[in-house]
């Protein structure tokens, strides 16, 4: 297995703008979880989910976020419209169980928002 | 939700001295616990975890012990090479809260060759 796959890697954009991040997870992995990692805020978990539902949003910032599972291979995390204190890097990541087992991260999108 | 700390926030060893890092949490009804490392640039990945009906767990040079009791549990590295440098989070789960996987803020350990 290829593990978690995120698109793209890096991505720059201007405030105001649209960003569509991507995440496929491991084949079998039930669950799915959005994560953004930043100097001061450390890594927060914004949103996951089971079996392609969203579970717990809690941690979503704003209405200018959005995160959807259309399939068990894909998951995108929306920004729009992006702002300059967007600016991170995001994580996907999925494992087994919702908390219980080991959660296998993405590499990261690092997203620069100016 | 679950409160997570972890102590210490920078932790500087010299090369084969070993390091300790405590976490603890609110939730006694945690009954995992992993410990993460995140290198520089890199993603977290998972070094070692216990659950809760065990008490100490080995590997090679990594450690994680639990102190269900009072709550905190600690990762032991031993004989610290400069390739442990890292950031180490704690992330304790299966407890009662829906967003139960909450990561510590992490411990960012340099070692001094």
């Amino acid at each position: 297995d290829a593990g978690v796959i995120q698109s793209p890697r890096h991505e720059v954009t201007e405030m105001g703008q649209e960003v569509t991040l991507r995440c496929k997870p491991i084949s079998g992995h039930d669950y799915l979880f959005w994560y953004r990692q930043t100097m001061m805020r450390g890594l927060e978990l914004l949103i996951y989910f089971n079996n392609n539902v969203p579970i717990d949003d809690s941690g979503m910032p704003e209405d200018r976020f959005s995160a959807k599972m259309p399939n068990a291979s894909f998951s995108t995390l929306k920004i729009q419209p992006s702002e300059p204190r967007d600016s991170a890097v995001y994580f996907c990541a999925s494992s087994l169980d919702r908390s219980s087992y080991e959660q296998y991260f993405g590499p990261g999108t690092r997203l620069t928002v100016t | 939700g679950e409160n997570v700390e972890q102590h210490p926030s920078t932790l500087s060893v010299q090369e084969g001295d070993s390091a300790v890092i405590k976490c603890t949490y609110s939730d006694s009804a945690s009954n995992y616990f992993p410990w993460y490392k995140q290198e520089l640039g890199k993603r977290p990945q998972l070094i070692i975890d216990i659950r809760s009906n065990v008490g100490e767990k080995k590997d090679q040079r990594i450690a994680v012990t639990l102190n269900k009791t009072a709550k905190h549990f600690s990762l032991h590295i031993t004989e610290t090479q400069p390739e442990d440098s890292a950031v180490y989070f704690c992330a304790p789960g299966g407890g009662r809260f829906n967003n139960d996987m909450r990561f510590g803020a992490g411990t960012r350990l340099t070692v001094k060759p």
